[in-house]
Parts: structure tokens; C-alpha cells; sequence
């Protein structure tokens, strides 16, 4: 499989539920960060954790990265509506430090029902 | 909040034709890239420019794609002869220093149409 799997592809859950997506990867890292994408949109940056942190928090959102495993998650707490969306986790792969490429994964499809 | 601008939103074009696809970073911003989408795929890197030359190409950037800043504020994708193949959307997007912080900040795109 390719850099940056999220599973799952597809997720639906009620509003106020949790919603986890994981993202696995290949090659080691410089960082990795999650994007959000609202439906025909821009990329949205979420948050960016580097490969020497372990978890990070923004708001309503917690990143864990676990390098061992090639793997990160991305728990979204009491979700809302309007966080229908599609999330894609990206990698900046271990030297592209000065060039900023990133490899997205495919993203997983949230749908928060009200 | 800064944005990235991308003009236009969207562009149809015949195969064989060149396109330019323009962009506005953020104006503090010292790195530039461009992204494709195609529809229903992943998000594909084409190219990262920084002070004034490409510091990395993906083998989708071939000779038919350049990118240009023309001045200190624009910043162009130009796609010489295009095909069929080249439909998607295309995001440019900037950053400070990458791999930092704020990550990166995308503009809302330009789908192009080749016909």
C-alpha cells in the first residue's frame, strides 16, 4: 500500500459522538499533519505533530503519532455538523525539510448526522 | 486570517492548449507549492519552489509543467500543451517554513477541464 492509508474510508456518526480516523505510513517522517476538506473546498490545515512528539491537542482535536507502528490517529471530540468532511493526513517524509513535500492518503469521508 | 488566492476557480480548455493557473501566497510566506487532485483521488504533489527555483519536482512535473514567480507576488503553474489527463483540481499553497507550526496553507483551487 501506498504512503499515508487512513482507514476508515467512510465514517458515520450522530452529532456529540467521537470520531476516530487512523492513518498508517511507510517510510520514516519529518512530521505528519491532518488537513480537512469541505466537499468541492481548499485544504484546510488542521494540525501538525513531529516525529519526535507522541500527542498533540487543538481545541477539540488530539493527533497521536506512534513512529514504532508507522501510524497516526485523529480523535475528533463531540462532533458537530458541520464537521462533515473529508480528513486526510499527510506526511512529510525524513529530508524533505526544505522542500515541504507532503504525501496525502486518500482521507477518510466524515458525515456528522445532526 | 491570510489566505492564498487561486485564480480562476475554474478553467476548461482544449487538449493541446496551455493553461496558466495563477496564485497569490501569503504575502510572508517563503515557500510555494502546487497540488493536483484529481477527482475522486489523493492529493498529489507536483512541485515546492523556494527563493526563486524548484527545490523538489514529483515525476508528474514533467517538461510539459513550469512554475513561475513573476514578480513578489504571484506565482504561476503553466501547463505547456495540455491533455486529457490534466483534468483535476489544482491547489497551490504556501507556507512560512515547512514542516513547522502552521502547516500549510492551501488556496480553494482551480479545476481544469481539458476537453
Amino acid at each position: 500500500s501506498q504512503q499515508g492509508e487512513e482507514d476508515p474510508q467512510a465514517l458515520s456518526i450522530q452529532e456529540g459522538e467521537n470520531a476516530t480516523m487512523n492513518c498508517s505510513y511507510k517510510t520514516s517522517i519529518n512530521n505528519l499533519q491532518w488537513y480537512r476538506q469541505n466537499s468541492g473546498r481548499g485544504l484546510v490545515h488542521l494540525i501538525l505533530i513531529r516525529s519526535n512528539e507522541r500527542e498533540k491537542h487543538s481545541g477539540r482535536l488530539r493527533v497521536t503519532l506512534d513512529t514504532s507502528k508507522k501510524s497516526s490517529s485523529l480523535l475528533i471530540t463531540a462532533s458537530r455538523a458541520a464537521d462533515t468532511a473529508s480528513y486526510f493526513c499527510a506526511t512529510g517524509p525524513y529530508g524533505s525539510g526544505n522542500t515541504g513535500k507532503l504525501i496525502f492518503g486518500q482521507g477518510t469521508t466524515l458525515q456528522v448526522k445532526p | 486570517e491570510p489566505e492564498v488566492t487561486q485564480t480562476p476557480s475554474h478553467q476548461v480548455t482544449q487538449m493541446g492548449q496551455e493553461v496558466i493557473l495563477r496564485c497569490v501566497p501569503i504575502s510572508n510566506h517563503l515557500y510555494f507549492y502546487w497540488y493536483r487532485q484529481i477527482l475522486g483521488q489523493k492529493v498529489e504533489f507536483l512541485v515546492s519552489f523556494y527563493n526563486n527555483e524548484i527545490s523538489e519536482k514529483s515525476e508528474i512535473f514533467d517538461d510539459q509543467f513550469s512554475v513561475e514567480r513573476p514578480d513578489g507576488s504571484n506565482f504561476t503553474l503553466k501547463i505547456r500543451s495540455t491533455k486529457l489527463e490534466d483534468s483535476a483540481m489544482y491547489f497551490c499553497a504556501s507556507s512560512e517554513f515547512p514542516g513547522q507550526g502552521r502547516g500549510y496553507t492551501f488556496g480553494s483551487g482551480t479545476r481544469l477541464t481539458v476537453v
